[in-house]
């Protein structure tokens, strides 16, 4: 079974930049996995921001885009800010209208 | 604007079947733009994708709950539903209705809904 594999933590300071990753237990991640990118505040429901990669989703600041580094799908956060305190869920698709969610990667700013 | 709005009991029974549906406002169902979705997520932890499905009826469903899983489409309710039968405890969660972009991406949530498994 695919696992798709995500930073458990990060920690950044205000005004930094962060990449988070998103790979796979086996295999490499490419543009053809369609990787989008998903915040999460606390009580909140996930909100959209990356999606096909690299395309932000609408009223997403382009301090948020993403990348294929290497063998992983990217998401980086340039500039941040106390409010961009969140859980971050990738996403890749796997062919045949199936979807896996990342475990997630919890980003604290301090 | 679009709204998706779960609805459907907070609280099913153990070996019962659990039922949401999601009501679409401010887009069609029938868009062929789109697929809807429903995601979950238990307490504390991460996103689990269960499931899609195009406005012709045409289904996707996680490979690990597709023994369990029903989606179906009422187009005449703009509205889209889950069954998710012979429920444990380990099927508490938010369960959130989605819209998907082309099936690979979701691009809108619902507020999400509060399902408890328990006796």
């Amino acid at each position: 079974q695919t696992v798709v594999t995500q930073e458990p933590s990060f920690s950044v300071s205000p005004g930094g930049t962060l990449t988070l990753t998103c790979g796979l237990s086996s295999g490499s991640v490419s543009s053809s996995y369609y990787p989008s990118w998903y915040q999460q505040t606390p009580g909140q429901p996930p909100r959209t921001l990356i999606y096909s990669t690299n395309s932000r989703s609408s009223g997403v600041p382009d301090r948020f885009s993403g990348s294929i580094l290497g063998n992983k799908a990217a998401l980086t956060i340039t500039g941040a800010q106390a409010d961009d305190e969140s859980h971050y869920y990738c996403v890749l698709y796997m062919g045949s209208g199936i979807l896996v969610f990342g475990g997630g990667t919890k980003v604290t700013v301090l | 604007q679009l709204q998706l709005q779960e609805s459907g009991p907070g609280l099913v029974k153990p070996s019962e079947t659990l039922s949401l549906t999601c009501t679409v406002s401010y887009d069609s169902i029938t868009n062929i733009d789109y697929y809807w979705g429903w995601i979950r997520q238990p307490p504390e932890k991460g996103l689990e994708w269960i499931g899609s499905i195009f406005y012709t009826g045409d289904t996707y469903y996680n490979p690990s709950l597709k023994s369990r899983v029903t989606m179906s489409v009422d187009t005449s309710k703009n509205q889209f539903s889950l069954q998710l039968s012979s429920v444990t405890a380990a099927d508490t969660a938010v369960y959130y209705c989605a819209r998907l972009r082309t099936r690979r991406t979701v691009d809108s949530w619902g507020q999400g809904t509060l399902v408890t498994v328990s006796s």
